[in-house]
């Protein structure tokens, strides 16, 4: 089993470009998870989809559009990228239910806007 | 709401020596709590989780937390820390009932010093 994945590994874009980060999970989950990553501040959600067919926002979803493909499959859109947005994107997918589930995440994306 | 601080944004410790990092968290409801080590370039990893029962947890790699609900703590304990320990820790909290989001802490980079 890969676990999570995600596509790109790096990325560099100017100001206002667009781009999607490509996240998929082969554990069968039903929860998946967008994060970003900034120095001093942990990690704060973006976007999380609880099942197939849903999306809800998170702590900073603003810059940013989610799509649940399917079961495996969770992508984090920038429709016009700033340079506030530099940072490292992490995916994540658990069980769903009630809490207590492990979160397991992909190897990040680091994505740097010009 | 729930929250979590980690005071300590940077531990050094000598290797062979014990190391405590510190978490306390603030929540209106029950909570589950957990560790997660992310090494360098590479996404998080659960090392342990406190869902109910013993408030002593074991996890991965000798690495132990105690839960105290007076002083909603759940600080991360180990005896004798080794270099591959060089990591960053991050205490999380989740809420205890139906579907609930993990916020995460801002995390402490524990450098072992040989």
């Amino acid at each position: 089993n890969a676990g999570v994945t995600q596509t790109p590994k790096f990325q560099v874009l100017k100001t206002g470009q667009s781009m999607t980060l490509q996240c998929a999970q082969d554990m069968n989950h039903n929860s998946m998870y967008w994060y970003r990553q900034d120095p001093g501040m942990g990690l704060r959600l973006i976007y999380y989809s609880a099942s197939e067919g849903t999306t809800d926002k998170g702590e900073v979803p603003n810059g940013y559009n989610v799509s649940r493909l399917n079961k495996r499959e969770f992508s984090l859109r920038l429709e016009s990228a700033a340079p506030s947005q530099t940072s490292v994107y992490f995916c994540a997918s658990s069980e769903a239910g009630r809490g207590g589930r492990e979160q397991f995440f992909g190897p990040g994306t680091r994505l740097t806007v010009l | 709401a729930q929250s979590v601080t980690q005071l300590d944004s940077q531990v050094p410790v000598f290797e062979e020596a014990p190391v405590e990092l510190r978490c306390n968290y603030s929540s209106s409801v029950s909570v589950y709590l957990f560790w997660y080590v992310q090494y360098p370039n590479q996404g998080l990893q659960l090392l342990l989780k406190y869902l109910s029962g013993s408030t002593l947890v074991k996890g991965i790699n000798g690495f132990e937390a105690e839960f105290n609900k007076s002083q909603t703590s759940f600080h991360l304990r180990k005896p004798s820390v080794h270099i591959s320990d060089t990591a960053e820790y991050f205490c999380a909290v989740s809420g205890s009932g139906g579907y609930q989001k993990v916020t995460f802490g801002t995390g402490t980079k524990l450098q072992v010093i040989p």
